[in-house]
């Protein structure tokens, strides 16, 4: 069955430094996409990243990149030059099957709980 | 171009009471989902749609309703509300099945 596994409940990154937020992912399925979203206090969940697993590159998007590591099914987030407001719960997510017999049900893991300090 | 709307914000129900909560878009996606978050959990998937007429069944959708009349409405309905069934509702929606979805704000229920 598939799984996500986030095993940092909180962490600390000082403003301007970088940070990294861990996630593994267990699946049979030789297609799948992996997701980041971030939920800041108000509450709302923001989509941040994609990467397939057929991607020969790691996603970046601004100061959002994914280290993904298939042999080792880890999708961590790494977040450059921290700001004030990242500070919120980050969530990694998997779905299996990336092309038409994909159902886009998400599975996502128990977050992160992100805080940056000046 | 609101988005993925979803009303109301915050609503309070005695158990056994029903309610609908309403999620639209406008952005013509064909997908859409329903996915409840609890305290120290992830979302957790409750019941989806890829298009107008067709639900199903996700990972947690016992005393849960859908239906799908129009592309733009995905309503959760809650046929006799529990306690247990005090949680944070998002309603999210995609182009298609394999697009990344984008979700609603959110609605806060409490079940007394």
């Amino acid at each position: 069955a598939q799984k996500i596994t986030q095993t940092q409940p909180g962490m600390f990154v000082q403003e301007k430094e970088a940070v990294t937020l861990d996630c593994t992912y267990d699946t049979s399925d030789p297609s799948y996409g992996l997701f980041w979203y971030k939920q800041p206090s108000s509450g709302e969940m923001i989509f941040l990243i994609y990467q397939g697993s057929y991607d020969q590159q790691n996603a970046t998007e601004g100061r959002y990149s994914l280290n993904f590591q298939k042999a080792r099914k880890s999708a961590n987030l790494v977040i450059s030059a921290s700001q004030l407001g990242d500070s919120a719960m980050y969530f990694c997510a998997m779905r299996e099957g990336n092309y038409g017999g994909a159902t886009n049900k998400l599975i996502f893991g128990t977050g992160t709980l992100l805080a940056v300090q000046p | 171009n609101a988005g993925v709307t979803q009303t109301p914000k915050f609503q309070v129900l005695k158990t056994g009471q029903s309610m609908t909560l309403q999620c639209a878009q406008d952005m013509n996606h064909e997908y859409m989902s329903w996915y409840r978050q609890d305290p120290g959990m992830g979302l957790r998937l409750i019941h989806y749609s890829v298009g107008a007429g067709i639900t199903d069944q996700g990972e947690v959708p016992n005393g849960y309703n859908v239906s799908r009349s129009t592309t733009e409405d995905f309503p959760l309905r809650l046929l006799s509300a529990a306690p247990s069934q005090t949680s944070v509702y998002f309603c999210a929606s995609s182009p298609t099945n394999t697009d990344t979805q984008y979700f609603g704000p959110g609605t806060r229920l409490t079940v007394l």
